[in-house]
């Protein structure tokens, strides 16, 4: 049973379409994160939630939204897709007040062309 | 806030050398401290962490990390390099109660025969 799953794991898409990746984990966490991994391997985070609510926005472009429907789901929308978003997204969750380790997910691999 | 570095974005090492990478963090609050390995096209795996208690901590594939707070450091070892360990790795940083989740830019470790 995997602990944190997104889907698609590949995603190639022409410039100004838009797209979503889906996330879930069946962990029990309460907080789940996006990162945007570059093509330098830079991990970078983008958002995180914890019980559904926005607590970290890190300078992303509006195109991006995240949707939390519950504590189990943390989905990425991005509007008008730029070639500049081509990276690998990675979902990964925990909990928040236990001190733990974040658990990731396979990573999206998006190729905008 | 808390950030991380890692000294050496790229480190070679000779098989059954020794393995050091380097990891210092700022943090105004006690951090927890975490190694990942990240082997390509795939996502993150924990290594090991350093949350409270001792302060040398060992963690999967033989590796070791030691939490020294004069330092505010928490570097990597592992006595003896395999093939198999060549990879990604990064460093990450959280606190207690702390939705952030930070790495470090990650070192590539390559392993010659």
């Amino acid at each position: 049973d995997t602990a944190v799953s997104q889907t698609p794991k590949y995603l190639v898409t022409q410039m100004g379409n838009d797209k979503s990746i889906k996330c879930e984990q069946n962990l029990g966490h309460d907080t789940m994160y996006w990162y945007k991994q570059d093509s330098k391997k830079f991990l970078k985070i983008m958002f995180s939630y914890n019980n559904k609510e926005l607590i970290i926005n890190e300078t992303v472009p509006n195109r991006f939204s995240p949707k939390s429907p519950d504590k189990a789901h943390l989905n990425l929308h991005i509007n008008s897709l730029e070639l500049g978003d081509s990276a690998v997204y990675f979902c990964a969750s925990r909990f928040r007040d236990r001190n733990t380790e974040a658990f990731f997910g396979q990573g999206t691999r998006l190729t905008v062309v | 806030a808390q950030s991380v570095t890692q000294l050496g974005s790229h480190v070679s090492v000779s098989e059954g050398a020794l393995v050091l990478l380097r990891c210092n963090y700022s943090s105004s609050v006690p951090p927890y401290l975490f190694w990942y390995v990240q082997y390509p096209n795939q996502g993150l795996q924990l290594l090991l962490k350093y949350t409270t208690g001792a302060t040398l901590v060992k963690g999967i594939n033989g590796f070791e990390a030691e939490f020294k707070k004069s330092e505010t450091s928490f570097h990597l070892t592992k006595p003896s390099a395999h093939m198999s360990d060549a990879a990604e790795y990064f460093c990450a940083v959280s606190t207690n109660y702390g939705q952030n989740f930070v790495f470090g830019p990650g070192t590539r470790l390559s392993v010659l025969p």
